[in-house]
This record gives structure tokens, C-alpha cells and sequence, in this order.
């Protein structure tokens, strides 16, 4: 039963234009949600997360969006660089009044390409 | 650097075999996981610890043991390998439950059973 989906396994941009990645989510108690960005054979790093309280974050080139009516968060890069070429994963979590222990839900991952 | 090492980084060993991986941090962050990567499954919990002895389960812990006997050091015991455990290994580390602070990856370790 897979509470945080990423439904496209992959995704191809051009250079310079907008990337577009997304997650859905089951779990109505999730109220923390992060994307990751991994590089073969390194782990996954922290790129940018928000609350469930906020319908949007920003840091530089990387925008998150956040539905919960839709259970839908989106990740937008603008302007896509090749260096961004990489798998990205979203995760999810509840903190649950702090017993949570900061136990994290993650999608599938969607594998991104950018194209010179 | 990140201040989290994981060995082996790569291991290849035999069905029925028990092994042992190693995380170890210089951060001193309290909590720690351990997270293998498949396909089509992204990263799924297998065991986590929220201070020193203090462990609990994961999603997939079935055919998993782990230790913290001190702060630095979390290990992840296969008790008797099998193929469905050749996988990608992460561990992760963040200094408390919230998530201001986002998990910290180590390299990975790829495992192998044959």
C-alpha cells in the first residue's frame, strides 16, 4: 500500500524550460512533506520542503506547491539546467504531536533528464 | 563532508550468510535510519533509532536486526541473507524529530546475495 505515489517514473526537459514533477499522497495525517534529489551512486539530498500549513515554498529555482484538498504536491524547477539531472523523490511525514521520530514516507522517485 | 559514513560500500555475499553494515556519524544527532532503495519502490524504512538502545521497526523489517550501543554508531544486521535483501542500503541521520532540518544521507551500501 503505497501512501506517497510518484506516478511518472520518468521526465524529459530541455534545457532553460520549466521541470515539473509530481507526487500524490493517501495519507490524510501526513502534515510535512520534502523532495529529495539523488546522483548515482550518492545518497539522496535534501532540496527543499513545506509545511502543510503553506500552499507554497520557495528557494531559488525550486518551487513546491502543496494541494491537500487534491492530496497533490508538485515540485517546479525554472529554469531547468542539466546539472539538475538527477532522481527525485518526495517524501512525506506526520509529525504527530512529536512522536513521529521523524520517520519519512517515500514516493517512487521520478527520474528527470535534462537536455542541453 | 556530511559527517556520515557507511561501510562496507559495496558487499556481494551468499544466501544463508548473516552481515552487518555500519553507519557512523560525527554529528552527534540523536536520530538515526536505516532505508533500502529498490525500483518501483523508492526508499522504504527498515529500522530506525531515536537515541542510544532506543530502536523501533520500519515498514520492511522483516529478516532485520540493528544496534546503537552509542550515539555514533548504527548497525543493520541481516541474520541469515537472502536474495530479496540484495538491495541499496541508506542511512540517515537528523539531529531531532522535526523537519526544519531535512535527513542527511550517507553513500549507500550496495548489497549483493547470491
Amino acid at each position: 500500500d503505497q501512501q506517497v505515489k510518484q506516478n511518472s517514473p520518468s521526465l524529459s526537459v530541455q534545457e532553460g524550460r520549466i521541470s515539473i514533477l509530481n507526487c500524490d499522497y493517501t495519507n490524510s495525517m501526513f502534515d510535512y512533506f520534502l523532495w529529495y534529489k539523488k546522483y548515482p551512486a550518492e545518497g539522496p539530498t535534501f532540496l527543499i520542503s513545506i509545511s502543510s500549513i503553506k500552499d507554497k515554498n520557495e528557494d531559488g529555482r525550486f518551487t513546491v506547491f502543496l494541494n491537500k484538498s487534491a492530496k497533490h504536491l508538485s515540485l517546479h524547477i525554472v529554469p531547468s539546467q542539466p546539472g539538475d539531472s538527477a532522481v527525485y523523490f518526495c517524501a512525506a511525514s506526520s509529525y504527530a504531536g512529536g512522536t513521529s521520530y521523524g520517520k519519512l514516507t517515500f514516493g517512487q522517485g521520478t527520474i528527470l533528464t535534462v537536455h542541453p | 563532508d556530511a559527517g556520515i559514513t557507511q561501510s562496507p560500500r559495496h558487499k556481494v555475499t551468499e544466501t544463508g550468510t548473516p552481515v552487518t553494515l555500519r553507519c557512523h556519524q560525527t554529528e552527534n544527532h540523536r536520530y538515526m535510519y536505516w532505508y533500502r532503495q529498490d525500483p518501483g519502490h523508492g526508499l522504504r524504512l527498515i529500522h530506525y533509532s531515536y537515541g542510544v538502545k532506543d530502536t523501533d521497526k520500519g515498514e520492511v523489517s522483516d529478516g532485520y536486526s540493528v544496534s546503537r550501543s552509542k550515539t555514533e554508531d548504527f548497525l543493520l544486521t541481516l541474520e541469515s541473507a537472502t536474495s530479496s535483501q540484495t538491495s541499496v542500503y541508506f542511512c540517515a541521520i537528523t539531529p531531532r524529530g522535526g523537519f526544519n532540518y531535512g535527513y542527511t544521507f550517507g553513500s549507500g551500501t550496495r548489497l549483493t546475495v547470491v
